[in-house]
């Protein structure tokens, strides 16, 4: 049932430049899609989310696009700097219920000096 | 920024022990709901709370959990006879309105640890 697919379990960029997380989904009926962000013993951290009457959703360095045709979305980080190292989960609520997120597996993200 | 809470951040059980989880959602927030993440894997649905009932659980989600909102503010699972594959760690998640539409804020977690 893996609905929310995240294939890069890791990125390393370097500060100052962009970083581009990726995440498919299978399911074409979801159409509320956000990204997370985890850092280690705390809970995921609301970060932005875009509907799917839009392609780009945009808050201040972070930017979300999304290409329906494909399936896929992707979280633009810019620039990145050293406290966005973390875990980042994209996730959507299933079509069969009103309340359950599926999560991606996560990516994480080291941003070196 | 209102925030999620939730307590303990750790809790030691012997298997076969009742545990309660607790939370305490954000105020004005009407939807709740539980999840876990075993270390190593995806965190995953257990259940979620409308108006004073559970709308939705996951398989996980058997007789041994139960779900309540004691009070006004509380919100608490219990797990009755903890198994050894319960170790995990809970989050608590609340928003003002459905999934579709409004993003689920979590809380840090409660480690749960079964010995």
């Amino acid at each position: 049932d893996q609905q929310v697919k995240q294939n890069s379990p890791s990125l390393s960029v370097q500060e100052g430049r962009i970083s581009i997380l990726n995440c498919d989904y299978t399911n074409s009926m979801f159409d509320y899609f956000l990204w997370y962000k985890k850092y280690p013993a705390e809970g995921p951290t609301f970060l932005i989310s875009i509907s799917s009457i839009k392609d780009k959703n945009e808050d201040g360095r972070f930017t979300v696009f999304l290409n329906k045709s494909a399936k896929h979305l992707s979280l633009h980080i810019v620039p990145s700097q050293p406290g966005d190292s973390a875990v980042y989960f994209c996730a959507a609520p299933t079509t069969d219920s009103w309340g359950k997120l599926q999560f991606g597996a996560g990516t994480q993200v080291v941003v070196t000096p | 920024e209102p925030e999620v809470t939730q307590t303990p951040s750790h809790q030691v059980t012997q298997m076969g022990q009742e545990v309660i989880l607790r939370c305490v959602p954000i105020s004005n927030h009407l939807y709740f709901y539980w999840y876990r993440q075993i270390l190593g894997q995806k965190v995953e649905f257990l259940v979620s709370f409308y108006n004073n009932e559970i709308s939705e659980k996951s398989e996980i989600f058997d007789d041994q959990f139960s779900v309540e909102r004691p009070d006004g503010s509380n919100f608490t699972l219990k797990i009755r006879s903890t198994k050894l594959e319960d170790s995990a760690m809970y989050f608590c998640a609340s928003s003002e309105g459905t999934a579709y539409n409004q993003p689920q804020h979590f809380g840090d977690g409660t480690r749960l640890s079964i010995l």
